[in-house]
């Protein structure tokens, strides 16, 4: 079972560029989520999609887009990088139910110089 | 505004130690709370799950237990190996049905020597 797959691992961007982060989970789960994990910060939670066809900013939103292109499709934007976006970025998925656990995929380490 | 919090930040055993982790949380009003594992460059793995109205869950010599009141969860690893090393999250779960976010801790970083 291949769970939530994110590409790519590494990615390297110069300030002003930009890319899209690709998440898929073949799980049928409902929602899924972006994070970015910084040292001392944990994860901070970026957007989230509770269903296919809606997203909602999380806490730290500034600088991004979604789109949840299907069920199992959950991609991250950056218009614009900027080094602050330097960063570990991890893909979520659960089924809709408050009682399902989180599963994530191994991440994504963008560095933005 | 739901903070959660690990004590200690690290936490350095001789193999064979039980040991626990601690996880404090502000609002008690939660409907689950998750612990995970992290090993260095990957992506979470969920350990166990607390529901609300659950007082604790075992898998294996992993033990979690929830007391909603006092805003705590520990999370007791029985007889620890080296293997066990990795970083311990955990995250409480709230929010209504369209909104509902989780929050983690910063984690506590594990190392068990032989």
């Amino acid at each position: 079972n291949a769970g939530v797959t994110q590409t790519p691992k590494f990615q390297v961007l110069k300030t002003g560029q930009s890319m899209t982060l690709q998440c898929a989970q073949d799980m049928n789960h409902n929602s899924m989520y972006w994070y970015r994990q910084d040292p001392g910060m944990g994860l901070r939670l970026i957007y989230y999609s509770a269903s296919e066809g809606t997203t909602d900013k999380g806490e730290v939103p500034n600088g991004y887009n979604v789109s949840r292109l299907n069920k199992r499709e959950f991609s991250l934007r950056l218009e614009s990088a900027a080094p602050s976006q330097t960063s570990v970025y991890f893909c979520a998925s659960t089924m809709r139910s408050f009682n399902s656990p989180l599963h994530f995929g191994n991440g994504t380490r963008l560095t933005v110089t | 505004k739901q903070e959660v919090t690990q004590i200690p930040a690290a936490l350095s055993v001789p193999e064979g130690e039980n040991l626990v982790l601690n996880c404090s949380f502000t609002d008690s009003a939660i409907y689950n709370l998750q612990w995970f594992r992290q090993d260095p460059g990957k992506g979470l793995t969920s350990l166990l799950l607390i529901q609300s109205s659950q007082r604790e869950q075992t898998s294996g010599r992993l033990n979690a237990s929830l007391d909603k009141s006092s805003g705590r969860s520990t999370l007791y690893i029985a007889a620890s190996q080296p293997g066990d090393s990795a970083t311990y999250l955990c995250a409480v779960r709230r929010g209504s049905y369209n909104t509902d976010k989780l929050i983690f801790g910063t984690g506590t970083r594990l190392q068990v020597f032989p």
